[in-house]
Order: structure tokens, then sequence, then C-alpha cells
């Protein structure tokens, strides 16, 4: 089973600045076609998580440029640049290699001060 | 536009089973790839199980194993969760989600999310 690690548990970030999540997995996230199944959500307070990056890197339909997936392999990186209010919420990293396995990461809280 | 909506709240005792609905529309399911996630009060996401209908397959977590079972009817575009032997720990919000395609597969990767079900087991 592949287990997914994110830090920080939480952050807090003042609006404007830049919110960087880490996600690490345990084993090697890149398939035999060539592609990396990780996948970034935002969990926010009373919504359904929302899909934010699919494939390491690609944002999905209507997610700002200002989120930016990066990271290949076992590591990986969310960056948030010019943070909003609206980006309040948990942050997930999900991996789904394997069809039909799917494992999350522990969430990141971010909090704006 | 694809959307997900679940079906409505459920208070269950401890022992019994749940049965969540899921029913698409703008979209089929038989194409896609349905999972089940679970958040508990004050935890994270867990992923139950999932399907791909048009392969008739469907795999579980190893911590539901047993107790769970996710179907699909084509007819009404419905998936449906059932959850048995419920326990207090099983209390939580359960969410259905439905993949995308990218380059041809469209199969991985929860795009498209229902808005929830609150299911409280209580005595």
């Amino acid at each position: 089973e592949i287990v997914m690690t994110q830090t920080p548990l939480s952050l807090s970030v003042t609006p404007g600045q830049t919110a960087s999540i880490s996600c690490k997995s345990s084993q090697s996230l890149l398939h035999s076609d060539g592609k990396t199944y990780l996948y970034w959500y935002v969990h926010k307070p009373g919504q359904s998580p929302q899909l934010l990056i699919y494939e390491g890197s690609r944002r999905f339909s209507g997610v700002p440029d200002r989120f930016t997936g990066s990271g290949s392999g076992t590591d990986f990186t969310l960056k948030i640049s010019r943070v909003e209010a609206e980006d309040v919420g948990v942050y997930y990293c999900m991996q789904n290699k394997e069809l039909l396995v799917l494992t999350f990461g522990g969430g990141t809280k971010v909090e704006i001060k | 536009q694809v959307q997900l909506v679940q079906s409505g709240a459920e208070v269950k005792k401890p022992g019994s089973s749940v049965k969540v609905a899921c029913k698409a529309s703008g979209a089929t399911l038989s194409s896609y790839g349905i999972n089940w996630v679970r958040q508990a009060p004050g935890q994270g996401l867990e992923w139950m199980g999932g399907t791909i209908p048009m392969f008739d397959k469907a795999k579980y977590a190893q911590k539901f194993q047993g107790r769970v079972t996710i179907t699909t009817d084509e007819s009404t575009s419905t998936a449906y969760l059932e959850l048995s032997s419920l326990r207090s720990e099983d209390t939580g919000v359960y969410y259905c989600a439905r993949t995308y395609c990218s380059d041809g597969n469209c199969w991985r990767g929860p795009a498209y999310w229902g808005q929830g079900t609150l299911v409280t087991v209580s005595s």
C-alpha cells in the first residue's frame, strides 16, 4: 500500500504571500504509461472537496494559475501564490497510480493571518 | 455539466446497514471510475472503495473489506454504497466522486463530487 505523507499539518499565511505544501509518497507514482498519478484537492468548510491539480502538475478546469503543482517520483509540492482569503481550507494530496486504489495524505490546514 | 446528487442524511443503529445513493446527471457513469470517500468528524479524507462499471470491477480499501459493497445501476446513472455492521466510528460524511478523462484515460482522479451524505450511527 502506498502511504502519502504531507507536511506541514497546518499553515498560517498572510494574504498576498505564497504557501507551500509538501507531499511524499512511499513509492514512486510514475506509471509505466509515463504519467505520474498525483493529485491535489482542497476541502473548504461546508463544501465538497475540489480537484486542483492532476497528474502532478496539470491544473484542472477553472483552477486559477495561482495554484502550481510540481515534483516527480515520490516528492511533490503544491504552491499557492498570492494567497487570498478564499483559499482557506484543508489541502490533500492523493495518489491513484493503480486503478481503483486511492490513498490520501493526512491533509494540511491553510489559514489566513 | 456533470452533477452528482446524493441521497439524504441517515441515522442508523449500531449493527445495522446503510445504503447511500449517488445519481449522476449530465453524463453516464459506465465509462468512468466512481469512488466513495468518507470524512469522519475531525478527520481527513479516507478512500473506501471504487468501481469502473464498464469493466464490472470494484475494489475496496482493506479497512472496509467484507463490510462495504459498491454497485451501479446504469439505467438510472446511480451508484450505491452499502456499509454493513455499522458502529459509532462509521459516523461521518460520505462522498461519491466520479473521475474525468485525461488523454483518453477516464478512470483515474476523482474530479466531480457529490454534496456528501451525513451518516450518524447512534443507539
